[in-house]
């Protein structure tokens, strides 16, 4: 098995940009096997980016996530950083050798 | 459009089963894939299991001996049961359809909160 870590917390004020990791402790990221949620306060998550990259429909392109096989790390960047984008963000992977699906602990995104 | 609708008891005391369904509306059943997922008040999201289009279910190894994911196709919905509940299994659930690859869930229902106690 493997573990996904993020920090708790990042933020930054509107405008700018944020960035959150993602960092897998054994094995390796496949280029497309991570995937990154949205949840707002009281909400359901809903999908950002899966494949590492691809956005899911409607979301906007200020959302990019990306992998550095060196760090064996993935990463999601949201840039022009606007309140609305306040929530918590979990990156997830799949086990393939023991089936199972691993998820991030979480990072909260404030706007300052 | 596509939604997950899901409803269940949201109390239950401890030593019962959890009992939750989760409705497909607009989209292929067996065409996909069906997950379950839960989350702690306050804590990160948790797999609990999965379905295939042809009945194959899997489980969340800490959970699997109490987890039952089935599924109904002539209703279009999906279930799951969690036995000898304790208030560690107190959460939302969410129900999900399952991407095959990459894993993953581009759908989600609007959550179940389970409470369990005495």
């Amino acid at each position: 098995n493997f573990m996904l870590t993020q920090p708790h917390s990042v933020s930054g004020s509107p405008g700018k940009t944020v960035t959150i990791s993602c960092t897998r402790s054994g094995g390796s990221f496949v280029s497309n096997s991570v995937q990154w949620y949205q949840q707002r306060p009281g909400s359901a998550p809903t999908t950002l980016i899966s494949g590492s990259n691809l956005r899911s429909s409607g979301v906007p392109d200020r959302f990019s996530g990306s992998i550095d096989s060196s760090s064996n790390s993935a990463s999601l960047t949201i840039s022009g950083l606007k309140t609305e984008d306040e929530a918590d963000y979990y990156c997830q992977s799949y086990d393939t050798v023991n089936h199972l699906w691993v998820f991030g602990g979480g990072t909260k995104v404030t706007v300052l | 459009q596509v939604q997950l609708q899901q409803w269940g008891a949201g109390l239950l005391k401890p030593s019962e089963t959890l009992s939750l369904t989760c409705s497909v509306y607009g989209a292929s059943f067996s065409g996909h894939l069906w997950t379950w997922i839960r989350q702690p008040p306050g804590k990160g999201l948790e797999w609990i299991g999965e379905i295939t289009q042809g009945g194959s279910t899997n489980h969340n190894s800490s959970l699997r001996s109490r987890v039952t994911i089935s599924a109904d196709m002539s209703k279009n919905h999906f279930s799951l049961k969690l036995g000898s509940v304790t208030a560690a299994d107190t959460a939302v659930y969410y129900c999900g359809r399952r991407v095959a690859t990459p894993v993953h869930v581009d759908l989600w229902g609007q959550g179940t909160l389970v409470t369990v106690s005495s």
